[in-house]
């Protein structure tokens, strides 16, 4: 199986919260990170959590990491339009370890009026 | 604009043509790579840079040879490419190997690469 999982769409209206979800294997991971692509363009770091923490706000976007069962969660309120894109789940173990990321599929994320 | 500017943004090429794909960053980065992104798959990481030195060559095939001059620019050289080749081809830079923090990874745009 993948070392990092997310389901490949999400369909939302304007105006309600999206959850994109992702799960990873790597016990070991230290980092993980939230990338947005928009059509066209490359991976633009949205943010990102430390694996001591179990929550992250920034304005809209709400990270969740549940350690224990490997889960990380990305919550964007009020979605609108403009946030439209792939959003990609990214890990990346312990110093010592591997220092590549791992990415995951991404997840369309389409939002709809 | 990103910081990382990739050239050309599209590329069409035949099967026995040869090609240079061209990624600059001047944000006093150290580490560069190419990364592979095909339709429905992960982003498959294919050569890391150090310092201008090579420090992963994730199985590619031969027929990708990459160049990096110095930390600033990273060639991703192209001959006798098959139709499955075709993809968008990314280059991303970090401050260095551990790409950790709020620093994490810079990508381009991207070469969108047509193998005819």
């Amino acid at each position: 199986g993948e070392d990092v999982e997310q389901s490949l769409f999400l369909s939302v209206r304007e105006g309600d919260s999206s959850v994109i979800n992702c799960t990873y294997t790597d016990s070991s991971s230290t980092y993980l990170y939230w990338y947005k692509q928009e059509p066209g363009a490359g991976l633009q770091l949205l943010t990102y959590i430390f694996s001591n923490m179990d929550m992250k706000q920034d304005q809209r976007l709400t990270v969740l990491l549940n350690k224990k069962d490997k889960h990380l969660s990305l919550r964007i309120a009020d979605t609108q339009t403009g946030d439209s894109a792939i959003y990609f789940c990214a890990e990346k173990g312990a110093p010592g370890g591997s220092y590549i990321p791992t990415f995951g599929r991404g997840t369309s994320l389409i939002v709809h009026p | 604009e990103t910081g990382v500017t990739q050239t050309p943004r599209h590329l069409v090429m035949g099967m026995t043509n040869k090609k240079s794909l061209k990624c600059e960053q001047h944000l006093g980065h150290n580490a560069m790579y190419w990364y592979k992104q095909s339709a429905k798959k992960p982003l498959e990481l294919m050569f890391v840079y150090s310092l201008e030195e090579r420090v992963e060559n994730n199985s590619v095939p031969s027929r990708f040879s990459p160049e990096c001059p110095n930390s600033s620019h990273l060639f991703l050289h192209l001959h006798t490419l098959q139709p499955e080749d075709s993809a968008l081809y990314l280059c991303a830079s970090s401050q260095d190997l551990l790409g950790q923090g709020n620093y994490g990874y810079t990508f381009g745009s991207g070469t969108r690469l047509t193998v005819v």
